[in-house]
């Protein structure tokens, strides 16, 4: 059972490049958020879902966007990546029945 | 705005002795409020958790005490183990379809020395 599974880990970008974070999992789970982690600022939303078609802003979506076609999946992409968005990405999902959010192993993004 | 206030940033603890992690809150509307702890590399796992209806949660070693008049809630590890070292944060969060909405605190490195 592999939970949520984020590719890539690691990853450098030039300033202006793109990329997509991938973000899956296996446990039928409604809900799925993006959050990135900032030292001496713990986790912050920056977008999140409530099943495939639905999304919203969270508190910094600015540089992001988000789709979710499907339950398994919800990539998260920069299209025209920043220096301040150097942080450590992580994706999780959670159920409907229980107030429990698991985080995927997170990937660890540069921009230079 | 932080509406999720954690305290201290770091900590230092001798085996044995207890950890104690402070959080405080601004929104009302926060009905659940979960702690999670996250290893070197790792995502952040639940650790646990209360509701504003009691005022504290026992789980082995690891206690939430709640204080809804103060609007502040707080994290004890007794008999702390090096394997607890790790980092700490505190969380909120409203309920209903808010459940896939987190708002954490800033967290807390804690350390513990054999």
């Amino acid at each position: 059972n592999a939970g949520v599974t984020q590719t890539p880990k690691f990853q450098v970008l030039k300033t202006g490049q793109s990329m997509t974070l991938q973000c899956a999992q296996d446990m039928n789970h409604e809900y799925m958020s993006w959050y990135r982690q900032d030292p001496g600022m713990g986790l912050r939303l920056i977008h999140y879902s409530v099943g495939a078609g639905i999304t919203d802003q969270g508190e910094v979506p600015n540089g992001y966007n988000v789709s979710r076609s499907t339950t398994e999946d919800f990539p998260l992409r920069l299209l025209s990546a920043a220096p301040s968005q150097t942080s450590v990405y992580f994706c999780a999902s959670s159920t409907p029945g229980r107030n429990i959010q698991y985080f995927g192993a997170g990937t660890r993004l540069s921009v230079l | 705005q932080q509406q999720v206030k954690q305290s201290p940033q770091s900590l230092i603890v001798q085996k044995g002795g207890i950890s104690i992690i402070n959080c405080a809150y601004e929104n009302t509307a926060f009905d659940y409020f979960p702690w999670y702890q996250q290893f070197p590399g790792k995502g952040p796992a639940l650790l646990i958790a209360i509701r504003p209806d009691v005022s504290e949660k026992k789980e082995g070693r690891f206690t939430i005490s709640f204080n809804k008049s103060a609007k502040q809630f707080s994290l004890h590890i007794m008999d702390s183990q090096p394997g607890d070292s790790a980092t700490y944060f505190c969380a909120a969060n409203a309920g209903g379809t808010s459940y896939g909405k987190l708002t954490f605190g800033q967290g807390t490195i804690l350390t513990v020395h054999p």
